[in-house]
């Protein structure tokens, strides 16, 4: 159990488009998600708490307009960069919250995202 | 403001020995420790946590040590083995209030078990 799906696995694209990543827990619902983003060698780096049928909580530095999140059902939660940039690739994980099971957030398997 | 700290870039132990991996927090009012393993391109996988009130937790061959007054943790893997090797990230959380759920990384440790 506490599966969580993340699509696409990787993705290139040029600069100036707009990417989704997509985020399904599996095998439970999920009120919160978060998304992180990972930089070679060094941390995960919580870019917003996603939160069904609200607004997403960014963390301080990050644009809400460059980074839409939509958790529009307690399932899925996307993260849309928007006219990406190559200072934008890096690694995009996110996570469920399985509120039942302790407080723990089970990760997805991440999205690489090269940015042309 | 590293509020999670690894200090260990990267840790070699031998096959069948011990793996300590230790882990330091500055803030306070942290109450829940985890510890995940990461393999490259792939998403942590949740291995073992420990609430505040307690000092030890142990499942299988994974064992979390808290001593709250030093703020510092650890995971030790006993026997280690060389499907081990991966990148052990430790993180923390405040539950409750608008932090509930929110974790806070430290930089990872990379664990080699060798043979």
């Amino acid at each position: 159990g506490a599966v969580v799906s993340q699509h696409p696995s990787r993705v290139i694209c040029k600069s100036g488009t707009s990417v989704k990543i997509e985020c399904r827990s599996l095998d439970f619902q999920a009120t919160t998600m978060f998304w992180y983003r990972q930089f070679p060698k060094q941390s995960l780096m919580l870019m917003a708490t996603s939160n069904e049928g609200s607004k997403a909580t960014y963390e301080q530095g990050v644009e809400k307009d460059k980074f839409l999140i939509n958790h529009a059902s307690l399932t899925l939660s996307t993260l849309t960069v928007t006219s990406a940039h190559p200072e934008d690739s890096s690694f995009y994980i996110c996570s469920a919250l399985r509120a039942l099971a302790k407080n723990i957030q089970y990760f997805g398997a991440g999205t690489r995202l090269s940015v042309l | 403001d590293q509020q999670v700290k690894q200090n260990s870039p990267s840790l070699s132990v031998q096959e069948g020995r011990i793996s300590i991996l230790n882990c330091d927090y500055t803030n306070s009012m942290f109450d829940y420790f985890l510890w995940y393993k990461k393999y490259p391109a792939e998403g942590p996988t949740f291995l073992i946590s420990i609430s505040s009130i307690k000092d030890k937790n142990e499942d299988g061959r994974f064992t979390v040590f808290l001593n709250k007054s030093a703020k510092h943790l650890s995971l030790h893997i006993v026997p280690s083995q060389p499907g081990d090797s991966a990148v052990y990230f430790c993180a923390a959380s405040v539950r409750g209030g608008t932090s509930y759920g929110k974790l806070t990384f430290g930089q990872g440790t990379i664990l080699t078990v060798h043979p």
